[in-house]
């Protein structure tokens, strides 16, 4: 079966612990994305990653970190340094060539305690 | 950069009206756009492609360079139509495929 997965479903943090949050698709795609989901803000994008080893700050990366050592996954930390971590996070992958559809992970809902 | 921009952020129409939500883009070079929805309880998902020119669930939308817009347009809007909508660019064209930025996102309610 393939797609993209994401775990855990629901994540709960205490204040100043980091957590990291897990993506990984069969997909065989070479694009990366990490998004944020918050009523009435839409999608941000937090970090973008092309290419196994290279990853790129989208339009929230503070507080966020990322690693891309395998081409299947890009796992996201939210440090303790985010102000506001609750949140719903999404993860996406696309292939390198067209056609450029995004697929989309089921979520990981992060509530900070 | 790209940007596109999704004005509404709610929309609210009865059943078996028109509904059309808006997006507006501001490009460089050729443009490319897609809309993506997300039903209650489920993934992000494409829901089409102005390249291909489709119609899906009796959506259409058509790129108009002139007013730089991709709307999204049904003639019948049903019950099932509720969710978030969102339009958004592939990237930035040719073979630098990185930065991605969605639009604000719509939310459509279909009332009976």
């Amino acid at each position: 079966d393939g797609g993209i997965t994401q775990s855990p479903k629901y994540l709960f943090r205490k204040e100043g612990q980091n957590v990291t949050l897990s993506c990984e698709q069969n997909l065989n795609h070479d694009a990366m994305y990490w998004y944020r989901q918050d009523p009435g803000q839409g999608l941000r994008l937090i970090y973008y990653s092309q290419i196994v080893n290279d990853f790129q700050k989208g339009d929230i990366a503070e507080g966020y970190s990322v690693s891309r050592e395998k081409k299947e996954s890009f796992p996201l930390t939210v440090t303790s340094a985010q102000k506001n971590p609750t949140a719903f996070y999404l993860c996406a992958s696309r292939r390198a060539g067209g056609p450029y559809e995004q697929f989309f992970g089921p979520g990981t809902r992060l509530t900070v305690l | 950069a790209q940007r596109v921009t999704q004005p509404e952020k709610l929309l609210s129409v009865f059943k078996g009206a028109p509904v059309e939500l808006k997006c507006n883009y501001s490009y460089s070079g050729s443009p490319e756009l897609f809309w993506y929805v997300q039903y209650s309880r489920q993934r992000l998902q494409l829901l089409l492609r102005h390249i291909s020119r489709e119609s899906i669930k009796g959506f259409t939308a058509d790129l108009n360079k002139g007013e730089t817009s991709f709307h999204l347009k049904k003639p019948f809007a049903q019950e099932e139509d509720s969710a978030m909508y969102y339009c958004a660019p592939p990237g930035a064209g040719g073979t630098s495929y990185g930065k991605l930025t969605f639009g604000q996102g719509t939310i459509l309610t279909v009332h009976p």
